[in-house]
């Protein structure tokens, strides 16, 4: 258990919609970052927050939205969803002394139909 | 840009020696880590170097040399278990204080009895 906590495990919806998904970090964690994970891309990293400033963007797509917020959790936003959007999406966080050191959480697996 | 090639499947016997390499290209090279992922299941941390050198924790080393833009993780008296894959991922600076990690695609390993 790393200590990262995800929900929901599983998330099932249409095309169009939007949805939430929402991560818990480690304790004494201030970064937080998203990473979406689908068979053809691998592990692509979206965005991170740290203590509830953005501070890096990767390949997130202008549909895709995140914050965090002053208890440290934080929420990814997704909308006007497409096929392709399925994937894993997994939340992880540091701290700021390691941040080569990332603990993911179990991920969200995202099925758009 | 960041880009990391390392092999999709390799296939070893149990008891037997690994080795899986990562050669990536970056600006901005900090270190490389590597993480594992059973199926179904969330990456975990396993090595970062920062440095030449290897790095020995329990059955598995991680090597690197950042003149050849090139690393890996060997794994030592293989058990089923280590059947996962591992990712190689390259940890570069995004600005503002902030590391972003980049991940190779992944090499899936198949411990054979």
């Amino acid at each position: 258990d790393s200590g990262v906590t995800q929900t929901p495990k599983h998330l099932i919806t249409a095309t169009g919609q939007r949805v939430t998904l929402r991560c818990s970090p480690r304790s004494g964690d201030l970064s937080v970052y998203w990473y979406q994970q689908s068979l053809d891309q691998g592990l692509q990293f979206l965005i991170q927050y740290y203590n509830g400033e953005e501070r890096a963007k990767g390949n997130i797509l202008e549909r895709f939205s995140a914050q965090q917020f002053p208890d440290l959790h934080s929420e990814l936003n997704l909308s006007s969803l497409e096929l392709g959007d399925s994937a894993l999406y997994f939340c992880a966080s540091s701290s700021e002394s390691s941040q080569e050191t990332q603990y993911f959480g179990p991920g969200t697996r995202l099925l758009v139909l | 840009g960041q880009s990391l090639e390392q092999p999709s499947e390799v296939t070893a016997v149990e008891g037997a020696i690994v080795q899986i390499n990562c050669t990536y290209q970056t600006s901005g090279f900090y270190g490389l880590s590597w993480y594992q992922q059973h199926d179904g299941g969330a990456p975990t941390f396993l090595s970062y170097n920062a440095l030449d050198g290897l790095e020995e924790t329990g059955r598995f080393s991680s090597f690197l040399s950042r003149s050849d833009s090139y690393g890996y993780l060997l794994l030592q008296e293989l058990q089923m278990k280590d059947s996962a894959s591992y990712f190689c991922a390259v940890r570069g600076y995004s600005g503002a204080g902030s590391y972003q990690l980049t991940f190779g695609k992944g090499t899936k390993l198949s411990v054979i009895p």
